[in-house]
């Protein structure tokens, strides 16, 4: 089975942009989870969709979105950008919702912000 | 409020010698899951095990070894006979099962430096 894809791996922005990034979960895995992890606030959960439907959200602002589709491939989207929102942002697939189930990372997206 | 503590930042032993991870963890809930990831220097997060609050047996994979202890709130992890390969950032994580808190938390990890 393949594993977990993210694309792009390396993105470079500027402040006020917006951003897309993408996760395809392992096939047959319904649940996308998506963390940022940054030096100083270490991994952090943003929101988990199962089913096209976001189920849980971490403590992050409004500019933090994402959405699924119906062939569980996910989206995460950060809109006017700030130098903080510099980050690996990771996405972990799950056959089942909740985080308590085993979780497979991919490589994840390095996003900086200039 | 669910936490994870991983008191050790940085861990360096030489090739062959033994280590242990250390992990306490804080919840309310009395149901809950406790992991422990592997990030070598590629970032890609690797699954290493899932215990759930119910099972307080250690086990034992290869190398690897787990001991969960719900009386002192720790689930640590040893490696014995520790390899080159061992070196990455190692996370415990905690993710509760019905309760308030339903997402997974990490504490702040432990980057073992293996020596040769």
């Amino acid at each position: 089975k393949a594993g977990v894809t993210q694309t792009p791996r390396y993105l470079i922005k500027t402040r006020g942009q917006q951003v897309t990034l993408s996760c395809s979960p392992i096939s047959g895995h319904r649940s996308v989870s998506w963390y940022q992890q940054t030096p100083g606030q270490g991994l952090q959960f943003l929101f988990e969709y199962f089913s096209e439907t976001q189920r849980n959200k971490g403590n992050f602002p409004g500019r933090f979105s994402g959405r699924q589709f119906s062939n569980s491939r996910s989206e995460m989207n950060v809109s006017t950008l700030e130098l903080g929102d510099s980050a690996l942002y990771l996405c972990a697939s799950s056959s089942g919702q909740g985080p308590y189930n085993e979780q497979f990372f991919g490589p994840g997206t390095r996003l900086t912000v200039l | 409020a669910q936490k994870v503590t991983q008191a050790q930042t940085e861990i360096s032993v030489v090739e062959k010698e033994d280590v242990t991870l250390d992990c306490v963890y804080e919840t309310r809930d009395t149901t809950y899951y406790l992991f422990w990831y592997k990030q070598p220097p590629s970032g890609e997060l690797v699954f290493l095990i899932r215990r759930n609050s119910f099972d307080e047996q250690n086990e034992i994979s290869g190398r690897y070894s787990w001991n969960f202890q719900k009386s002192t709130s720790s689930f640590n992890f040893t490696i014995t006979a520790s390899q080159v390969v061992d070196s990455a950032v190692y996370f415990c994580a905690l993710a509760g099962y019905g309760g308030a808190t339903n997402k997974l938390i990490f504490g702040t990890g432990t980057l073992l430096a293996v020596q040769p």
